[in-house]
């Protein structure tokens, strides 16, 4: 089975920078996944890794690293519409996706 | 296009009752999933398929039962609904390439009094 773990909380300021960790014990690795859901909508797509190292994808950026267990999903130049919850998600080898119970991010102006 | 849409949108329904939640997808993915979606525990898979014809039990799937007739349709049904079966269920698919990505339906809110 798959154990995520992910903080329940975090606020930021607009136009900082905010550091979502995700650490995960699993059977089965078959790469990481981070959506973005905002209250009542469903869960959007941001990154997914495979392979240990950082991606970027604009103000987006995410990190893995296997040998640890480790993940996180880098937040930078916040805006207002990133206040959301941000879902950790492992994919084992069958292809299926065990979320993490999410980060409720918190932007104040 | 579409993507994946569910019906209904929401639905208050009495303990005991029979309930199918619809989901259809236009996009040609050969893999759905059920979840639900309750305050704290975070998604938790109900069921899936890998391709028509074929379905899984996933974490929880006592109480749900699913069919998988066609690629576009995979229906979740509650044969008698219980008030712990209140919650938000998504379905979602994928085309099971190497990325894999997992998109989401909007999302059935049931209540089960």
């Amino acid at each position: 089975g798959q154990n995520i773990d992910q903080p329940t909380e975090m606020t930021a300021t607009e136009g900082a920078i905010v550091q979502i960790n995700c650490t995960y014990q699993t059977s089965g690795f078959n790469g990481l996944f981070w959506y973005q859901q905002h209250a009542g909508e469903a869960p959007t797509f941001l990154s997914y890794n495979v392979l240990d190292g950082l991606e970027e994808k604009g103000r987006f950026s995410s990190f893995l690293s296997r040998s640890k267990g480790y993940s996180y999903l880098l937040l930078k130049e916040l805006q207002m519409k990133d206040s959301a919850s941000y879902l950790c998600a492992v994919r084992d080898g069958d292809y299926k996706l065990s979320f993490g119970a999410g980060t409720t991010v918190t932007v104040r102006a | 296009i579409a993507g994946i849409t569910q019906a209904p949108t929401s639905q208050i329904l009495a303990a005991g009752r029979r309930m199918t939640l619809r989901c259809t997808q236009d996009m040609r993915h050969n893999a759905m999933y059920w979840y639900r979606q309750d305050l704290g525990l975070g998604l938790r898979l109900i069921h899936y398929s890998n391709t028509a014809g074929t379905t899984g039990k996933g974490e929880v799937p006592d109480g749900y039962s699913v069919s998988r007739a066609n690629t576009d349709d995979f229906p979740l049904t509650l044969a008698s609904a219980v008030p712990s079966q209140t919650s938000v269920y998504f379905c979602a698919s994928s085309a099971r390439g190497a990325a894999d990505t997992q998109y989401f339906g909007p999302g059935t809110r049931l209540t089960v009094l």
